[in-house]
């Protein structure tokens, strides 16, 4: 697509559920990130994804987080029995080139845990 | 360590006048990326610029326009004659590594 593509746009969970993220880069992007924007933290790296490299994990909070890429394309995030404090905006992004250059980002989806 | 620093949280202003938002990035590094970029209302982060640290001269683009200090370790934003469509919030963020660190942002509110 022309932009990159991420849904839900808006997903509300119970506390202790499982939720799915989807991001859809844009296709060609070889890198692929996740962010996540909360009142309390900002904006925070969680994950990126380069090609066939080993992901870049160092940003996920817990390990009730985790995220594939399947294909080099099509990535979810996956949060395990959320908590009230993963409520935050979740934005994925991808690009072409290094560096920087070519981030292209997301509306995002809200997440809301209740 | 590095440190982003964006002292103004709000700034409001009325259209047409001009306005310069402040970042500090304060690092060991020698050599760095930065950016700035822009989230209106709807929530996507639009890509205004990237510059390296090798690159002091300002730039200009239409009504934006960036100073870049190595000495002071400042990257200001400065938007002239402002309008009501450059209300959002704004973000400095480094590169570290292959990602950003973004600042705590400014919120710019340009009234009519």
């Amino acid at each position: 697509g022309a932009g990159v593509s991420q849904s839900p746009s808006n997903k509300v969970t119970e506390k202790g559920k499982d939720v799915e993220l989807r991001c859809d880069p844009i296709s060609g992007h070889t890198a692929l990130y996740w962010y996540r924007q909360s009142l309390g933290q900002g904006l925070e790296f969680l994950i990126y994804f380069q090609g066939n490299s080993a992901p870049d994990k160092s940003g996920l909070p817990s390990d009730r987080f985790s995220a594939e890429r399947t294909g080099g394309s099509v990535s979810t995030l996956t949060i395990q029995r959320t908590q009230q404090e993963d409520s935050a905006v979740y934005l994925c992004a991808s690009s072409l080139a290094a560096k920087g250059r070519g981030v292209t980002f997301g509306s995002g989806t809200r997440l809301t845990v209740v | 360590a590095q440190k982003v620093t964006q002292a103004q949280t709000e700034i409001s202003v009325v259209e047409k006048e001009d306005v310069t938002l402040d970042c500090v990035y304060e690092t060991r590094d020698t050599t760095y990326y930065l950016f700035w970029y822009k989230q209106p209302p709807s929530g996507e982060l639009v890509f205004l610029i990237r510059r390296n640290s090798f690159d002091e001269q300002n730039e200009i683009s239409g009504r934006y326009s960036w100073n870049f200090q190595k000495s002071t370790s400042s990257f200001n934003f400065t938007i002239t004659a402002s309008q009501v469509v450059d209300s959002a919030v704004y973000f400095c963020a480094p590169l570290k590594g292959q990602n950003f660190v973004f600042g705590p942002g400014t919120r710019l509110s340009v009234l009519p």
